[in-house]
């Protein structure tokens, strides 16, 4: 059973940077796209990136594009995002998410993390 | 990009009410939407895909329509559990993106 665990949120300051990770406890992690999606309190959804099984393809909403990093490490069933020159606007509870079906790009996701809340505030 | 916009942002119903929300694409994404269900303080939930793919163990009050522009999201007859937050995204196109939401209230 897919199960996703986030982990590095925190309060840092305007400019600085945090890295988020994913432990997925499934067997077939690497078999599958993996996204993050985020929610600034009290807001809606907001699609951030996603990544190929391989980690070969990835992409990015506009407004995090040259500041955010996604990564995987198959090996450890871990996904990353680094996140560099934080912004207010990048306040949110980040999700780690995972795919429906195995093998290619579904677009929707199925496996949802519980969420790293991240705050950045001066 | 594609703007995604839900109608109406909130809504009051009953139970046994059937209620019905829309999701308009800023241009055509063929079939390629999604819906979820969110409840507060947690995760969304997966509930349609493919504009009209029941995902498994959804209760079949629940449907999808539509494609191109307009989708829709009905629940045939409310129930006390369906209170909740949804949420269309296209996938047509990166960057994905979701509409900005639909408040299901008790009336």
């Amino acid at each position: 059973e897919v199960q996703l665990v986030e982990s590095g949120g925190g309060l840092v300051q305007p400019g600085e940077s945090l890295r988020l990770s994913c432990t997925d406890s499934g067997f077939t992690f690497n078999k599958s796209w993996m996204t993050w999606v985020r929610q600034a309190p009290g807001k809606g959804l907001e699609w951030v990136a996603n990544i190929k099984q391989d980690g070969s393809e990835k992409y990015y909403v506009d407004s995090v594009k040259g500041r955010f990093t996604i990564s995987r490490d198959n090996a450890k069933n871990s996904l990353h995002l680094q996140m560099n020159s934080l912004r207010a606007e990048d306040t949110a509870v980040y999700y780690c998410a995972r795919d429906k079906f195995d093998g290619y790009s579904n677009g929707f996701v199925k496996y949802w993390g519980q969420g790293t809340l991240v705050t950045v505030s001066s | 990009d594609i703007q995604m916009t839900q109608s109406p942002s909130t809504l009051s119903a009953s139970v046994g009410d059937r209620v019905t929300i829309t999701c308009r694409a800023s241009q055509s994404i063929s079939g390629w939407l999604a819906w979820y269900q969110q409840k507060p303080g947690k995760a969304p939930e997966l509930l349609i895909y493919k504009a009209s793919s029941l995902e498994g163990g959804v209760p079949s009050r629940f449907s999808g329509s539509g494609s191109g522009t307009e989708f829709t999201l009905t629940i045939s007859s409310l129930q006390p559990d369906d209170f909740a937050t949804y949420y269309c995204q296209q996938y047509y196109t990166y960057a994905y993106s979701f509409g900005q939401g639909t408040k299901l209230e008790i009336k």
